[in-house]
């Protein structure tokens, strides 16, 4: 059983262009969270996903930021226009369930932007 | 909103000893999660322990131990016989208990070095 799958691993976009970045959950696992980690610091949740449904959105920044997790495939975290302040870690986690327990995160995609 | 505080930027310790990381938190809800977790250089976040705080019995997992006083709002790891595996950036999270929303709280990390 695959852990939870991101890629890219890195990824470097100019200022300006289009930023997607995939997550693929554990097998079974229908909750998906996207986390993003600034150097230094700790992870901010962003958005907390379930198949088709965005259940909490509260950390995404209201612009520029959408994620998705269609009925097939993974979810994608997509970043339009990008700009140096998005330089960062992306996590992804998944669950099984929605209450409380997030025990496997992905390896990250570390965004570039030049 | 919830806060998660880590007041140790940095910490030293030498192979086989036992160290505690510190971490507190705030909170007006009742009934949540905490947890640690670990991120080694290869950045993977890697769950360490986690504590439901309607258990009164502090949560152990072979060399990692919490000490959790709920009244206090504090949540410490405890690392006995430290290995040089342990070095990493530990990190302190919360997690509100109603369904996931919100997500996990993070505090800002204690970055764990473990001196050969």
């Amino acid at each position: 059983n695959a852990g939870v799958m991101q890629n890219p691993r890195h990824l470097v976009r100019r200022r300006g262009q289009e930023a997607r970045l995939r997550c693929s959950p554990m097998k079974g696992h229908s909750h998906v969270y996207w986390y993003r980690q600034l150097p230094e610091e700790g992870l901010k949740f962003m958005v907390y996903l379930q198949k088709e449904n965005i259940i909490d959105e509260s950390g995404m920044p209201k612009e520029r930021f959408s994620a998705e997790f269609p009925k097939e495939g993974p979810s994608i975290l997509r970043i339009q226009q990008v700009v140096r302040g998005d330089s960062a870690a992306y996590f992804c986690a998944s669950s099984p369930t929605g209450t409380g327990v997030i025990s496997f995160f992905g390896q990250g995609t570390r965004l570039t932007v030049v | 909103a919830q806060t998660v505080t880590q007041s140790q930027p940095e910490m030293s310790v030498q192979e086989a000893e036992t160290v505690t990381l510190s971490c507190t938190y705030d909170t007006s809800e009742n009934n949540y999660y905490l947890f640690w977790y670990k991120q080694p250089p290869s950045r993977q976040m890697i769950l360490v322990i986690r504590q439901e705080a309607y258990k009164q019995q502090n949560a152990t997992e072979n060399r990692f131990s919490v000490n959790f006083q709920k009244a206090a709002k504090s949540f410490s790891l405890k690392i006995s016989d430290s290995q040089l595996g342990d070095t990493a950036m530990y990190f302190c999270a919360f997690m509100i208990g109603r369904g996931g929303a919100d997500g996990l709280t993070f505090g800002k990390g204690t970055h764990l070095i473990i001196q050969p």
